[in-house]
């Protein structure tokens, strides 16, 4: 989408290590942040969101992390797993409605055993 | 429930035809989206709508059309196709503005 950049496009890591993605938006009224994954050949399911009154958000190996001064979030994968191999996507809010997202162009994860 | 359910799956269309994609929701969204998905380039809106009756352009509108007489259907309307509409169409609804999108399973689309 046309405001928020996501990195890296590509992540490889091996099982039992961190992953992190980053995503970084543009305006600053942006008040909603989720994160969604992509299996290979299904639909996009959300698997965490905050919003701007919340630093950082857990559950369970997944958290987000969210800087509203730098205009960044991030998504941590602690002990990773082959399953969470994946395509993931940020979002924000769409700049002129309000109502839709916008995504990130996703980052392909691959976790080896 | 369903959830969002779309047809068809898969579409080989000649350059120049139409056709109509269907999306359904049996969650009594009022909020219906529907997305393009090139490979390596995410997810771009097309269409989205507020509810019955209420429709509005996303980033990529051109080439489409949508209408919504009920909650629970969004058909996007694809007229005169061309090769650059090959994509794989995602429909998707969410029970508020700002809440978890539910999106249905795809359709692949591929205009010759």
């Amino acid at each position: 989408g046309e405001n928020v950049e996501q990195h890296p496009s590509t992540l490889s890591v091996q099982e039992g290590d961190s992953a992190v993605i980053k995503c970084t938006y543009s305006d600053s009224a942006s008040n909603y942040f989720p994160w969604y994954k992509q299996e290979l050949g299904k639909r996009p399911q959300l698997i965490i969101d905050i919003r701007s009154n919340v630093g950082e958000k857990k559950d369970q190996r997944i958290a987000v992390t969210l800087n509203k001064t730098a205009k960044h979030f991030s998504l941590h994968i602690t002990e990773t797993q082959p399953e969470d191999s994946a395509v993931y996507f940020c979002a924000v809010p769409n700049s002129n409605s309000g109502y839709a997202l916008n995504f990130g162009k996703g980052t392909s994860l691959l976790v080896t055993p | 429930n369903a959830g969002v359910t779309q047809t068809p799956k898969f579409r080989i269309l000649k350059i120049g035809q139409s056709m109509t994609l269907q999306c359904t929701q049996d969650m009594n969204h009022n909020y219906m989206y529907w997305y393009r998905q090139d490979p390596g380039m995410g997810l771009k809106l097309i269409y989205y709508s507020v509810g019955a009756g209420i429709t509005d352009k996303g980033e990529v509108p051109n080439g489409y059309n949508v209408s919504r007489s009920t909650t629970e259907d969004f058909p996007l309307r694809l007229e005169l196709a061309a090769p650059s509409q090959t994509s794989v169409y995602f429909c998707a609804s969410s029970g508020g503005p700002l809440y978890e999108q539910y999106f249905g399973p795809g359709t692949r689309l591929t205009v010759t």
